[in-house]
C-alpha cells in the first residue's frame, strides 16, 4: 500500500520567513493534493499536481512535484499568521471512474510567531 | 453553495451506545468519502461511495461500523456499539467524477466516547 511521509512534523517560524514542507511517497504519485487544516475545522484544498516537474502557485504558496513523481514540496514565501495550521499531502491511489481515493500523510503543524 | 454539511458537529456518548453521523454532500457530486482523524493514526479513509454504491469499505475498522447512502444527497456512518477507541474526528468529503477534481471536506464531527 502507498505511504506518505511528511517532514518536518512540526515547524515554528518567525513571521516573514520562508519555509518548506516535504512529502515523500513510497510509490509513484499519480496525483498529489495539498490541503490545509485549522484546528477544529475541515480540510481546505490548496493545490493538486499530476505531472512530473509540475509547479503551481497560489498567492504566496508554491507546490512542486519532482520529475520522478515521488516527492512534492510546499513552499511558503514571507509567511504570515494566516498561514498557521496543519498542512497535509494526499496521494491518489486508485482512480475509480475518475474519482480518486486518497491516502494522506501525517501532516505538518505550522506555527508562525509574530 | 453550502458545502459539505455534517451533523452533529460534536457528539459525546457513553460506551455501548449507538452513534449515527450524518453527511450531506455538495449537490452534483457523485462520490462521497468518510474519513477518521486521530492523533495516532492521522487521516484514514473508512469507506467511499460512487453514485450511492459502496465501492471500497476496506478501511472500516470492524463490524461495529456501517455506512449507507440511500440517495445522492445523504449518507450516514453508524457505530454500534461504540467504544472509547472510536473517539476521533470523522470527516465526510465529496467530489465529482473527474481525475482533476479535488475532494471537498465537511467541517467534521468530533466524537467522544466515554
Amino acid at each position: 500500500s502507498q505511504e506518505l511521509e511528511q517532514s518536518p512534523q512540526s515547524l515554528i517560524v518567525q513571521e516573514g520567513k520562508n519555509l518548506t514542507i516535504n512529502c515523500t511517497s513510497s510509490k509513484t504519485l499519480y496525483g498529489l493534493y495539498w490541503y490545509k487544516q485549522k484546528y477544529g475545522e475541515g480540510l481546505i484544498f490548496l493545490m493538486m499536481l499530476q505531472k512530473g516537474g509540475e509547479e503551481k502557485s497560489h498567492e504566496k504558496i508554491t507546490a512542486k512535484l519532482d520529475e520522478k513523481k515521488q516527492q512534492s514540496s510546499l513552499h511558503i514565501t514571507a509567511s504570515q499568521p494566516s498561514h498557521a495550521g496543519i498542512y497535509l499531502c494526499g496521494a491518489a491511489t486508485i482512480a475509480f471512474q475518475g474519482a480518486q481515493k486518497l491516502v494522506f500523510g501525517q501532516g505538518t503543524r505550522l506555527t508562525i510567531n509574530p | 453553495d453550502a458545502g459539505v454539511i455534517q451533523s452533529p458537529r460534536h457528539e459525546v456518548t457513553e460506551m455501548g451506545q449507538e452513534v449515527t453521523l450524518r453527511c450531506k454532500p455538495i449537490s452534483g457530486h457523485n462520490s462521497l468519502f468518510w474519513y477518521r482523524q486521530t492523533m495516532m493514526r492521522g487521516l484514514e479513509l473508512l469507506i467511499y461511495f460512487n453514485n450511492n454504491v459502496p465501492i471500497d469499505d476496506s478501511g472500516m475498522p470492524e463490524d461495529r461500523f456501517s455506512a449507507k447512502m440511500p440517495n445522492a444527497s445523504f449518507s450516514t456512518l453508524k457505530i454500534q456499539p461504540s467504544e472509547p477507541r472510536d473517539s476521533a474526528v470523522y470527516f465526510c468529503a465529496s467530489t465529482r467524477d473527474s481525475i482533476t477534481y479535488e475532494q471537498y471536506f465537511g467541517p467534521g464531527t468530533r466524537l467522544t466516547v466515554t
